[in-house]
């Protein structure tokens, strides 16, 4: 069956540089959500989309914005990147929510 | 003081023992619970979710609720080596977005 893909896998970006994710979602479902686990953490909530709407909004840095598109792809762009942001960022389909296989996002 | 609570571990079990994985949660408005694994590295993959009181069986794992205590636990019988990783307790309300514990770490010895 058809899994929430996320590209890319992984991502190096420098200081204060723009990065973009996407999350596609299981196919027919209408709800994503975004978390960053950084290491040795466990995952935050960022935020979630709900055709295409912003749904919820959790602790997402004023830097990173995100949009649901048509398809019901999202992307999270992160802008003027931090040594900080440097985590695994996930996307999650509709509940029970199944986690695509993350970007690694290494900022330096 | 964090909404979801778990031991971190390291718990370790023998090779074919019950591994057994312990979740408390502070907000009496959660309604759904779920049980992730996850490996170094990797994403957090759905093990078991359950909804109601008592207990929900999905082969050598049982996940038990007791809203009463707001408690919610793993076990995991016949442990295999293939289950040392870190296990996330997360909970939701009406609202979806999922809050995590800090995760317990598994190690099953051969």
């Amino acid at each position: 069956a058809a899994g929430v893909i996320q590209s890319p896998r992984h991502l190096i970006k420098e200081k204060r540089e723009t990065a973009t994710l996407k999350c596609y979602p299981i196919p027919r479902h209408d709800t994503v959500y975004w978390y960053q686990q950084g290491p040795g953490q466990d995952p935050q909530f960022l935020i979630s989309f709900y055709e295409k709407m912003q749904s919820d909004k959790g602790s997402i840095p004023d830097r990173f914005s995100a949009q649901q598109f048509s398809d019901y792809h999202s992307e999270l762009n992160m802008s003027s990147l931090e040594l900080g942001d440097s985590a695994l960022y996930f996307c999650a389909s509709s509940l029970p929510q199944t986690f695509g296989q993350g970007t690694r996002l290494t900022v330096v | 003081q964090k909404e979801v609570e778990q031991n971190s571990g390291p718990l370790s079990v023998p090779e074919g023992a019950i591994a057994s994985l312990n979740c408390t949660y502070s907000d009496r408005g959660s309604q759904s619970f779920f049980w992730y694994r996850q490996y170094s590295g990797k994403s957090p993959e759905l093990i078991m979710f359950i909804y109601s009181n008592g207990d929900k069986e999905d082969g050598r794992f049982t996940a038990q609720l007791n809203k009463a205590s707001q408690y919610v636990s793993l076990l995991i019988r016949d442990s295999q080596p293939s289950d040392s990783a870190t296990y996330l307790c997360a909970v939701n309300r009406d609202d979806y977005k999922l809050s995590f514990g800090a995760g317990t770490t598994v190690t099953v010895r051969a």
